[in-house]
């Protein structure tokens, strides 16, 4: 059974700092899939990470995927108060096409002024 | 318009009722999902449908059914409801084989169930 895990569960930060989210997984796969929830909305897409070594940049967001590692991090550069939400990574079976997707618990992100 | 449409949004009921939860979506894409979300758990998949004929089930599909009624639409329901099916419940669609394409999610139902 694919087991995802995030951490932090929760992290608060300031603004204008750096960090970065972590998603560790259990079965070997090469899709993996971030997004973004802000309170009491819908999943919006971020990321899509087909391979090893994978890299996508977007704004302040950067993510990468090890495959080796079972390993995806979401790196926040200069955080701003937009970015404050909840992020989870998700991955997909090897083999499958991108529809049997296991959450992680997802990373509630607050950033403080 | 939404591409990918719930409704209701918001609902509450008691224990032991049928509920139907309904998603339709206009993006023309095959596969469908519905998705669970409780704090601290993430999402969980109860039911996928690749097409109109194929319905398969996810992770906690008991206690859950499920009707592709079209391309469009596929609806959830729950046929006796108890206090613990109270959560936050996603619409998803995807392109069939697309592996490079995200799901995409409609705007959730807030269900409790008394």
């Amino acid at each position: 059974e694919l087991k995802v895990e995030q951490n932090p569960l929760f992290l608060s930060m300031q603004e204008g700092k750096n960090y970065t989210i972590y998603c560790n997984y259990s079965t070997t796969s090469d899709r993996l899939y971030w997004y973004r929830q802000d309170p009491g909305k819908s999943l919006e897409s971020l990321f899509v990470l087909l391979s090893n070594g994978a890299v996508k940049q977007e704004g302040r967001l950067m993510a990468s995927l090890d495959t080796k590692a079972r390993l995806s991090t979401l790196h926040i550069t200069a955080a701003v108060h937009d970015l404050s939400a909840t992020y989870f990574c998700a991955v997909d079976i090897k083999k499958s096409s991108g529809d049997k997707l296991t959450f992680g618990t997802g990373t509630r992100l607050a950033v403080r002024p | 318009d939404a591409d990918v449409t719930q409704t209701p949004r918001n609902r509450i009921t008691k224990t032991g009722k049928r509920i139907m939860l309904e998603c339709s979506q206009t993006k023309g894409h095959d596969r469908m999902y519905w998705y669970r979300q409780d704090p601290g758990l993430g999402l969980r998949l109860i039911y996928y449908s690749f097409d109109v004929k194929d319905i398969n089930k996810g992770e906690i599909s008991d206690g859950y059914s499920v009707s592709r009624q079209a391309q469009a639409k596929f609806s959830l329901s729950l046929e006796s409801a108890i206090p613990n099916q109270t959560a936050l419940y996603f619409c998803a669609t995807s392109e069939s084989d697309r592996a490079s394409q995200p799901q995409h999610f409609g705007d959730g139902t807030r269900l409790s169930i008394l």
